[in-house]
């Protein structure tokens, strides 16, 4: 089993819908959970970074962290094509710097 | 302010042939790390430098792979006598030595050895 796991995808989803993007993880050592948008041929751009367990909101996305099922999820709302990309969830730990990636979620938001 | 960039943007090579790829790292960023994406796969660590020193070498797949980053800027990721299976986009990190978790990425390097 890996350390983080997450759908590939792809996800496609009408422009207005809800997303709902998620990984799951084995490590309870994890305490500080990260989503990364990546766009075809682009790096990945860190979206959200989260500390423990709980909500946190950027205008339409929202992080969501529940440490007692090992479940992070990530929230866009009002989809627009410009979202279409690859989502990657990572997470670590205290003690080491290297976080560990999920493959990604591919998100396709189509007019 | 300028973000992470790398050099090559892109990069064919023959197999057995060396290669240098290049990280800038933002400006102030004291940690900065190399991975490998390929194709349908995630992100694999590859070597992360605190300064000038690389406390974490295990993600180095052979010893053709080797990193050197000089004046705690510029990283360079020499690949020595390449094979079909080291291509892939190689990306570059930086973050603040306080603030870890949070790393800024670069475009990347796509190599694509024949």
């Amino acid at each position: 089993q890996k350390e983080v796991e997450q759908d590939p995808g792809p996800l496609s989803v009408p422009e207005g819908a809800i997303v709902s993007l998620n990984c799951t993880y084995s490590n309870s050592a994890f305490q500080y959970f990260m989503w990364y948008r990546q766009y075809s041929r682009k790096g990945p751009e860190l979206l959200m970074y989260t500390y423990s367990s709980g909500n946190k909101e950027d205008g339409r996305f929202t992080a969501q962290v529940d440490k007692s099922s090992k479940y992070i999820s990530l929230f866009i709302r009002d989809s627009q094509p410009s979202d279409s990309a690859t989502y990657l969830c990572a997470m670590s730990s205290g003690g080491s710097y290297i976080p560990t990636f999920g493959r990604g979620t591919s998100l396709i938001v189509h007019p | 302010g300028a973000g992470v960039s790398q050099s090559p943007s892109n990069k064919v090579t023959e197999k057995g042939k060396d290669v240098e790829l290049r990280c800038d790292p933002i400006s102030g960023h004291t940690a900065l790390y190399w991975y490998r994406q390929s194709l349908g796969q995630g992100l694999e660590f590859l070597i992360y430098f605190q300064g000038n020193s690389a406390p974490d070498k295990s993600g180095l797949p052979s010893d053709r792979f080797s990193a050197e980053r000089t004046g705690g800027s510029v990283s360079t990721l020499t690949i020595q006598r390449t094979q079909q299976e080291d291509s892939a986009v190689y990306l570059c990190a930086s973050s603040l030595a306080q603030i870890q978790e949070t790393q800024y990425f670069g475009p990347g390097t796509r190599l694509l050895v024949l």
